[in-house]
Formats: structure tokens, sequence, C-alpha cells
């Protein structure tokens, strides 16, 4: 069974500073990786996903891939109270053409003024 | 643009009764998905339409769970009877194409089961 672990938290960090979130997955066949914020009672919205070995940016966002060890990251820069919210690492399962998504517990972030 | 829309948004029932769940995906969306969040959980599928075809049912406990998605757009979650267990979070999510997968979240259905 594919596997995706994050650490649950709460992650608390003053506003200004940088978050870093964290995300390991088992398949290492794995293509694809999605970051979705969900705010409490919300539902998830996506806010990156990444398919190559490296970072990528997007605004305060920055996601990090390295295949070889498993393991994507979400650096948010200059976190704002508004951040606050449990962050979901979602991996990508593309056998027989399904493109399904397995989900982390994820992490909840507080952003502290 | 109109989002995926569910209803009911919350659901109480005692155990042993059913309910039915509704989402109407966002427009053009060919795939649908139903997801269940137990609290302090990720999402968790349960199934996986195409257009309305089934591609993936694997975790949808049948015994009790039956969904459909008559003429490829509106679906429908039932359960049937309901254990305590079910208590959950039900999310539906629509995407344009399998593979291009941002995947577009309703508000949920909220479901306790007393």
């Amino acid at each position: 069974q594919k596997e995706v672990e994050q650490n649950s938290g709460p992650l608390s960090v003053p506003e200004g500073a940088i978050a870093s979130l964290n995300c390991t997955y088992s398949d290492r066949g794995s293509q694809s990786f999605f970051w979705y914020r969900q705010y409490s009672g919300k539902s998830p919205e996506l806010i990156m996903f990444i398919y190559s070995n490296g970072d990528k940016e997007d605004g305060r966002f920055t996601a990090q891939l390295n295949k070889a060890s498993q393991y994507v990251s979400l650096l948010i820069r200059d976190s704002q109270p508004s951040d606050s919210a449990t962050y979901l690492c979602a991996v990508e399962d593309s056998g027989a053409g399904s493109y399904q998504l397995t989900f982390g517990k994820g992490t909840k972030l507080s952003v502290i003024p | 643009e109109a989002g995926v829309a569910q209803s009911p948004r919350y659901k109480i029932i005692e155990k042993r009764q059913s309910v039915a769940f509704w989402c109407n995906p966002i427009s053009g969306h060919a795939t649908l998905y139903w997801y269940q969040q137990i609290l302090g959980q990720g999402p968790k599928l349960l199934i996986q339409f195409q257009n309305n075809g089934v591609v993936d049912d694997s975790q949808l406990p049948k015994d009790r769970f039956s969904a459909e998605r008559l003429k490829g757009v509106d679906s429908t979650l039932k359960i049937q009877p309901a254990k305590l267990e079910d208590s959950a979070v039900y999310l539906c999510a629509s995407s344009l194409v399998p593979g291009y997968n941002e995947q577009f979240f309703g508000p949920g259905t909220r479901l306790t089961v007393l």
C-alpha cells in the first residue's frame, strides 16, 4: 500500500519567518506531487504541484523534490497569519491510467503574529 | 465559473440508517472523485469516475457504500446501513481529465453517525 508521511505538527512559526513542511512517500515510481492547503472546516485547495527534481517557485511558495530520497517539501517565505492551515502532501499514482492521489495526514501550521 | 456543489452540508443520522450525498462537478469536468476525510486524516479516495464509468472503487466498502454517476454529470454516494466509523466529511472533487490533476474540491458533507 502506497504511503505518504507527514509530521502532523503543529508547526508554529513567527510572522515573517520561513515555514518548512516535509513529506516522504513510499512508492519510488511516483512521478507527480502536490501540495494542498486546507483551512479548518474548509475543503482542500491546490497550492502547487511539482514533477521534476529540484525547486519550483510560485510567489512566496517553493516546492522542492528529491526523487532519490523520496522526499518533497514546501517552503513558505514571509509567513503570514493567513497561512495558518493544514498542508496536505499528495502523491499521484498513475497506474492503470487512473491518476489517483494518495494524501498524507497533513501538517498543521500556525503562524504567530 | 461555478465550483463543485455538494449537498447536504451537514447530516446527522443514527447507526443502521441510510444516507445519500449529492455532487455536481464543475461543468465539463470528466473525472469525478469521492473522498472520505476522517478528522485528523488526509482525504481517502473512495471511488473515481471517468464520465459515467467507474475507474477505481477498490477502497469503497461495497457491502454498505454505493455510488453512481448517471449521464456523466451529477453523482450520488449512498451509505446503507451506516456505522459509527462512517462519521467523516465526504468530499467530492472533479478534474478536467485524468492526468491533469488539479482536483477541485466541493465544500464537503459532514456526516455524524450516532
